[in-house]
C-alpha cells in the first residue's frame, strides 16, 4: 500500500516571501501521479498542481512549482510571492496509474496548515 | 461548467432522522466519490461509483447508503446516524480514463448529528 507523509503540521510565511512544503511518499509502483490540493476555510479542495511520475520536468503553475525527486520519493511544493489568499491547509496526494479499482484511490498526507503573515 | 455542487451546505439531524446529501456535476465525469473528513484530518474515501455502478465501498456502515441515479447525480442517504458521524462530507468527480487529471471536489456538506 502507498503512504504519503507530510512532516510539517504547520508552517507560516511572510507575505511576498517564498515557502516550501514537504511531502514524501512510499510506493513500489513506477507509474503514478502526485498532486497538491489546497483547502481554505471555505472547505473546497482545490487542485493546485499535479505531476506525472514519468515526466522528469518539474510542474509549474504560476507562483506554484514542485521539486519532484523520484528516486528519493519526494514531492515538495514551493509557493513564491506568497499572498494572504494562500493561507489554507495543503494536502499532498498520490494516485496510482494502473488500471482497475485501485486507481480510484487518492491517498492523502495528513496536511500542512499554512499561515500567511501580512 | 467545471463545478461539483453539493447540497445542503449544512445539515443538523437527530439520530432517528433520515436525510440525504446530494451531489451534481455536468463535466461528463463518469467516476464520482464520497469522502468523509473530520476536523484537521485528510479526507477518507467512503464510496466510488464508476459508470453509475458502485466500484468501491470502504467498509462503510450500512447507515450510509449511496445512490447514483445517473451520470450527473450522486446521493448519500443517511439513516440512524451516530454523533461520531458528524463531519464534512465531500463529493468529488473525475474522468475514468485520465487518472492524472485529478479530482474536482465540491464544497462539502457540514453534517452535525445530535
Amino acid at each position: 500500500a502507498q503512504t504519503v507523509t507530510q512532516s510539517q503540521p504547520e508552517m507560516s510565511v511572510q507575505e511576498a516571501e517564498t515557502v516550501t512544503l514537504s511531502c514524501t511518499y512510499d510506493t513500489s509502483e513506477s507509474d503514478y501521479y502526485l498532486f497538491w490540493y489546497k483547502q481554505p476555510p471555505s472547505r473546497q479542495m482545490i487542485l493546485v498542481i499535479r505531476q506525472e511520475a514519468y515526466k522528469q520536468q518539474n510542474a509549474t503553475e504560476n507562483r506554484f512549482s514542485v521539486n519532484f525527486q523520484k528516486a528519493a520519493k519526494s514531492f515538495s511544493l514551493k509557493i513564491s510571492d506568497s499572498q494572504l489568499g494562500d493561507a489554507a491547509m495543503y494536502f499532498c496526494a498520490y494516485r496510482s496509474a494502473r488500471s482497475g479499482a485501485g486507481s480510484y484511490q487518492l491517498t492523502f498526507g495528513k496536511g500542512t496548515k499554512l499561515s500567511v503573515i501580512p | 461548467d467545471t463545478e461539483v455542487t453539493q447540497t445542503p451546505k449544512h445539515l443538523v439531524m437527530g439520530m432517528t432522522n433520515k436525510k440525504s446529501l446530494k451531489c451534481e456535476q455536468h463535466m461528463g465525469h463518469r467516476a464520482m466519490y464520497w469522502y468523509k473528513q473530520k476536523a484537521k484530518k485528510p479526507p477518507e474515501l467512503m464510496f466510488v461509483y464508476s459508470y453509475e455502478k458502485l466500484s468501491i465501498n470502504e467498509s462503510v456502515p450500512s447507515r450510509f447508503s449511496p445512490e447514483c441515479p445517473n451520470s450527473s447525480l450522486l446521493n448519500l442517504h443517511l439513516h440512524a446516524l451516530q454523533p461520531e458521524d458528524s463531519a464534512l462530507y465531500l463529493c468529488a468527480s473525475s474522468q475514468v480514463w485520465d487518472r492524472g487529471a485529478g479530482y474536482t471536489f465540491g464544497s462539502g456538506t457540514r453534517l452535525t448529528v445530535v
